[in-house]
């Protein structure tokens, strides 16, 4: 029962374009959303947040869109650039007040950024 | 500055061993927590701390044990390994709820 999904496994872009990484949940109690971005042989590092009061949060290139009608987030980065490829897992969390501290995560997605 | 650190960071065990995944943080942060990734899916929760002395369950804690006797340090027990712990735990560490979450390298642990 995968309650965070990320339904492409990966995704390609061009150096310079937009990459956009989409998330999808079920669970109508998550009120907190993450994105964290993760190289081979490393641990996840946190990239960006939303509150579900928000329906945007922007941090520089990183852009976090949400739709709580449709239980759909997304992740823009602009201008994409050969450093930004890596796994992205979305995350989700249901308390309150951005309890973070329990963590739903979905299976990722390879962006891969093409010079 | 270190922030979580695991060992090891590879480890091949036969069915029955058991083993610990050591991890410590010098960030003085109150909540830790131990995640294992298995190959094309994400994170799953295995058991948390939200300070010394005191742990509870995530998502899928059967077969591991933990404690948490110092701030710096949560240490993972797998007893009596199976194939099934085949897998990449991660340790991360976060300094109280709504705060992010670091991560820890991973430690590859493969049960033959």
């Amino acid at each position: 029962d995968q309650q965070v999904k990320q339904n492409s496994p990966s995704l390609s872009v061009q150096e310079g374009r937009i990459s956009i990484l989409n998330c999808d949940y079920t669970n109508s109690m998550f009120d907190y959303f993450l994105w964290y971005k993760k190289y081979p042989a490393e641990g996840p590092t946190f990239l960006i947040s939303i509150s579900s009061i928000k329906d945007k949060n922007e941090d520089g290139r990183f852009t976090v869109f949400l739709n709580k009608s449709a239980k759909h987030l997304s992740l823009h980065i602009v201008p994409s650039q050969p450093g930004d490829s890596a796994v992205y897992f979305c995350a989700a969390s249901a308390g309150g007040g951005g309890s973070n501290y329990k963590l739903t995560f979905g299976k990722g997605t390879l962006l891969t950024v093409n010079p | 500055n270190a922030g979580v650190t695991q060992t090891p960071k590879f480890r091949i065990l036969k069915i029955g061993q058991s083993m610990t995944l050591q991890c410590t943080q010098d960030m003085n942060h109150n909540y830790m927590y131990w995640y294992r990734q298995d190959p094309g899916m994400g994170l799953k929760l295995i058991y948390y701390s939200v300070g010394a002395g005191i742990t509870d369950k995530g998502e899928v804690p059967n077969g591991y044990n933990v404690s948490r006797s110092t701030t710096e340090d949560f240490p993972l027990r797998l007893e009596l390994a199976a194939p099934s712990q085949t897998s990449v735990y991660f340790c991360a560490s976060s300094y109280s709820r709504g705060w992010e979450l670091f991560f820890g390298e991973g430690s590859r642990l493969t049960v033959l």
